[in-house]
């Protein structure tokens, strides 16, 4: 079945740390890639996106992600965590097949805690 | 700026009730998306329309139903609220083209009880 895995349901670094967060796929063609962050109580605001061409994309708030189509996979990266990056993050994938309307299909989630 | 707004926050309603739940986005977009966020199961499409008048079931359709009679506002209906629709539910817009950015509005936490 086609989906979406965030396989650390909650992860914990320490303030200064780096972090990498796992997202694989499980589609026949590449599909286009997002990874949105959610802080207490708010919407979803996305972080960076990869539909094609270099394999490393950069994002907001010091953020970036790899692609790595051997591996299905499209794991985020930050490489010194602040207190304010504690929040979901959802990775996220639109098909890579026509007509889909873009509708995302979403991770589960890992929450990050950061410690001080 | 990119906005989407929902009507609330924080909803209450008593099981049996009709619900409504309401969202606007100001950025002339095509496609409107309700998704409910549960702890543990991230978050599944309920509805989505890609024009006035047309809907579209998503993964977990029931117990619900949407209405889109103008292109910036689209609404979720609990037509009768069960204590298991208690969750957060998200509303999202999308232009067409090939960016796929979906815009988020902040949510709405309803509590059936």
């Amino acid at each position: 079945a086609q989906s979406v895995t965030q396989p650390d349901i909650h992860i914990t670094v320490s303030e200064g740390a780096s972090l990498e967060l796992r997202c694989n796929y499980s589609y026949g063609a590449t599909p286009y890639l997002f990874w949105y962050v959610q802080s207490p109580g708010q919407g979803l605001q996305l972080l960076l996106k990869y539909f094609s061409g270099d394999t490393l994309v950069q994002g907001i708030k010091g953020f970036e992600a790899e692609f790595k189509r051997s591996q299905s996979s499209f794991n985020l990266r930050k490489p010194s965590v602040h207190w304010s990056d504690a929040a979901e993050y959802f990775c996220a994938v639109v098909p890579g097949y026509g007509g889909s309307q873009g509708n995302l299909i979403f991770g589960k989630g890992t929450k990050l805690s950061v410690k001080p | 700026d990119v906005k989407v707004t929902q009507s609330s926050r924080y909803l209450v309603k008593r099981t049996g009730e009709k619900v409504f739940l309401e969202c606007v986005q100001d950025m002339d977009h095509e496609n409107m998306f309700w998704y409910r966020q549960d702890p543990g199961l991230g978050l599944r499409l309920i509805y989505f329309s890609y024009d006035v008048k047309m809907k579209e079931k998503g993964d977990i359709p029931e117990g619900y139903s949407v209405s889109r009679e103008k292109k910036e506002r689209f609404s979720l209906i609990l037509e009768s609220a069960s204590t298991n629709q208690t969750s957060m539910y998200l509303c999202a817009s999308l232009g067409d083209g090939s960016s796929y950015e979906q815009y988020f509005g902040p949510g709405t936490r309803l509590t059936v009880t």
